[in-house]
């Protein structure tokens, strides 16, 4: 199947910084990518979907000022915590639908496991 | 999308077939049944999706009832390596504007020696 990567794997960072997450589809196109967040134990929740070129669609639930989403490309997405707190610390997921709709399938990124001090 | 129920949990043998329940009554005629699973701290993994029809690839086979209200996903010889959760998940076609995979609480399926 194709494969989506995520950078970086984990990161620890402090109080009110901001943090980016990039999400790449490496021998695809992607002109749908999506955000989730995963606390411990729990399931996977949508964030949001991004499309290639326009502004992303959250959530219900999600500011849309604290986890912005840039889609600037077919092959990258980007997802940055702005002014992160500890209750942010999460395992974030991307994945991407290919552009051609050939297989019905959506490929899901590594993750990257975000702690917030 | 409609709302899927299955398991919290199970345990299945090595070497056996592990058949995974899924119950979704309210499904509409244009969605789909999706299978994903995850294995501990990784990222989703694809299995298998039908609408109506019975399929098999070479992880699994999906087992549609007629009237598409459950289904039940089948590993045909389990091996420690399928221990994760799997997420049964209705939604539009992925071809459709308005699709996005919804994830459930899942079954923690266990595969033991």
């Amino acid at each position: 199947g194709a494969v989506v990567s995520q950078h970086p794997s984990w990161v620890i960072c402090k109080s009110g910084t901001s943090v980016k997450i990039e999400c790449r589809s490496l021998d695809f196109q992607a002109t749908t990518m999506f955000w989730y967040r995963q606390f411990p134990k729990q399931s996977l929740m949508l964030m949001a979907t991004s499309n290639e070129g326009s502004k992303a669609t959250y959530e219900q639930g999600v500011e849309k000022d604290k986890f912005l989403i840039n889609h600037a490309s077919l092959t990258l997405s980007t997802l940055t915590v702005t002014s992160a707190h500890p209750e942010d610390s999460s395992f974030y997921i991307c994945s991407a639908r290919v552009a051609s709709g050939r297989n019905n399938e959506q490929f899901f990124g590594p993750g990257t496991r975000l702690t917030v001090l | 999308d409609a709302k899927t129920t299955q398991p919290t949990s199970m345990d299945c043998a090595e070497g056996r077939a592990a058949n995974l329940p899924c119950n979704h009554s309210t499904i509409s005629g244009n969605e789909y049944v999706y299978w994903y699973r995850q294995i501990h701290s990784q990222g989703p993994q694809y299995i298998i999706h039908g609408l109506k029809n019975n399929e098999t690839n070479e992880m699994a086979s999906l087992i549609i009832t007629e009237d598409r209200k459950s289904s039940t996903l089948i590993l045909p010889h389990a091996t420690l390596r399928d221990t994760a959760v799997y997420y049964c998940i209705v939604s539009r076609s992925l071809r459709s504007n308005d699709y996005k995979l919804s994830f459930g609480a899942g079954t923690t399926v266990t595969v033991r020696a």
